[in-house]
């Protein structure tokens, strides 16, 4: 059984640039969710996508947008980055939305 | 609102108990986690505890609920370096049907040999 991934590892973008992030989720499961990471602080809620719909949004700007597959892996977008956006965003897949989350290992992107 | 808090640090010896300490706001949390991080790594699942136990004991770690005063611990024994890590502390959104977890700002534990 494979795990959660996330690609690429590590990106470094600059200010005004766009950004796509991907994860793929845990076999069997329909659920992913987006977490950002900044340094020294616990992962912040972005959002969650559900059989291919967002299924809840944390306090996050529209600019963070997403989409799921049907084979429910998932992108995550920014646009206009933020030197503030730079951070380490942790995918979470789960079986069912509400059920335990699996993360992945994350990807660091930093703006300069 | 919704908030998760836990202690920065906590420093201990090869072989001695590490008690990591975490309060939360919502009561109406279903469930309660404790995650384990390493250097430049995703999250790690360590446990977690139903909101309707006072106690769970899984191998060498024992976590402990008081739903009164919201206060949760992760008690790890016989410590080891390799234990050296941050512990995130993280309720489940009863508000919502997503279960957005929400982390306090983690325990950086080091462990000296």
């Amino acid at each position: 059984e494979t795990g959660v991934t996330q690609s690429p590892t590590h990106l470094i973008k600059t200010r005004g640039q766009q950004v796509t992030l991907r994860c793929s989720s845990q076999s069997g499961h329909n659920t992913v969710s987006w977490y950002q990471q900044a340094l020294g602080q616990g992962p912040q809620f972005i959002f969650q996508y559900y059989r291919e719909e967002e299924n809840g949004r944390g306090n996050f700007p529209p600019r963070f947008s997403g989409l799921q597959f049907p084979n429910y892996s998932s992108e995550l977008n920014v646009n206009a980055l933020e030197l503030d956006d730079s951070a380490l965003y942790l995918c979470a897949s789960s079986l069912e939305a509400g059920n335990e989350q699996f993360f992945g290992p994350g990807t660091r992107l930093t703006v300069l | 609102g919704e908030d998760v808090e836990q202690s920065l640090f906590l420093s201990v010896r090869e072989g001695d108990s590490s008690v990591i300490n975490c309060t939360y706001t919502d009561s109406s949390s279903t469930y309660l986690y404790w995650y384990k991080q390493e250097p430049g790594a995703g999250l790690q699942l360590l446990t977690y505890i139903f909101s309707n136990m006072d106690m769970k004991q899984d191998q060498r770690l024992t976590v402990l609920l008081n739903k009164k005063d919201k206060h949760l611990s992760l008690r790890i024994a016989d410590t080891q370096t390799g234990d050296s890590a941050i512990y995130f502390c993280a309720e489940g959104e009863s508000s919502s049907n997503t279960g957005k977890l929400i982390f306090g700002q983690g325990t950086t534990l080091q462990v000296k040999p």
